[in-house]
């Protein structure tokens, strides 16, 4: 069981935006900055976003990210085939004094 | 090019150990916190282990406490995962990932490495 928790599964068409919810608490999402990850299998985990909402360079724009109490969500807009895969929520636990993921969530781009 | 390739990975049996390690290349290494993450079959990402740039401070997973040793050397640009006490839970991908900002903020991460405990 994930300290932070995501839908196992998104979907939605081409062209289309999806949002992707991650679920915390005030020891987690409530007292630290988010990031999310895109992780395709049998590659290493990609940075889409950090400190809740700003993107490292040669992340495009359709990738956004926000945060509100304990809860953070990452959007995609303009969805492709190619961003099927699997999204990761991430964050430091200061009661737990480790970083934790969210139990991840696949997305379907129809 | 920022680089992080890990080695050590490999088949052990249940109660043995492992060293794994992480060659960094292109960037001010003990500039940046580093940490372990990891996969097992099937499953999703699990964060093992951090350590800030000088190596001075040290975190770890519960499910790892104990059993792991997180170090680096800065000399050598290199960071290290001592596991000790594998068990069958501890298979997975093994990445090493270099923190951007913060503690769990990973920019850059290796290929993985694979650890399989046999019991």
């Amino acid at each position: 069981q994930s300290v932070l928790t995501q839908p196992p599964s998104v979907s939605a068409a081409p062209g289309q935006q999806v949002t992707i919810s991650c679920s915390g608490s005030t020891s987690n999402i409530g007292n630290d900055y988010v990031s999310w990850y895109q992780h395709l299998p049998g590659t290493a985990p990609k940075l889409l976003i950090y400190d809740n909402n700003k993107r490292p360079s040669g992340i495009p724009d359709r990738f956004s990210g926000s945060k509100s109490g304990t809860s953070a969500t990452l959007g995609i807009t303009g969805l492709q085939t190619g961003d099927e895969a699997d999204y990761y929520c991430g964050t430091w636990d200061s009661s737990l004094s480790a970083g934790v993921f969210g139990g991840g969530t696949k997305l379907t781009v129809l | 090019e920022v680089q992080l390739l890990e080695s050590g990975g490999g088949l052990v049996q249940s109660g043995g150990s492992l060293r794994l390690s992480c060659a960094a290349s292109g960037f001010t290494f003990t500039s940046y916190a580093m940490s372990w993450v990891r996969q097992a079959p099937g499953k999703g990402l699990e964060w093992v282990s951090g350590i800030s740039g000088s190596g001075g401070s040290t975190y770890y997973a519960d499910s790892v406490k104990g059993r792991f040793t997180i170090s680096r050397d800065n000399s050598k640009n290199t960071l290290y995962l001592q596991m000790n006490s594998l068990r069958a839970e501890d298979t997975a991908v093994y990445y090493c990932a270099k923190t951007l900002v913060g503690i769990v903020s990973f920019d850059i991460w290796g290929q993985g490495t694979m650890v399989t405990v046999s019991s």
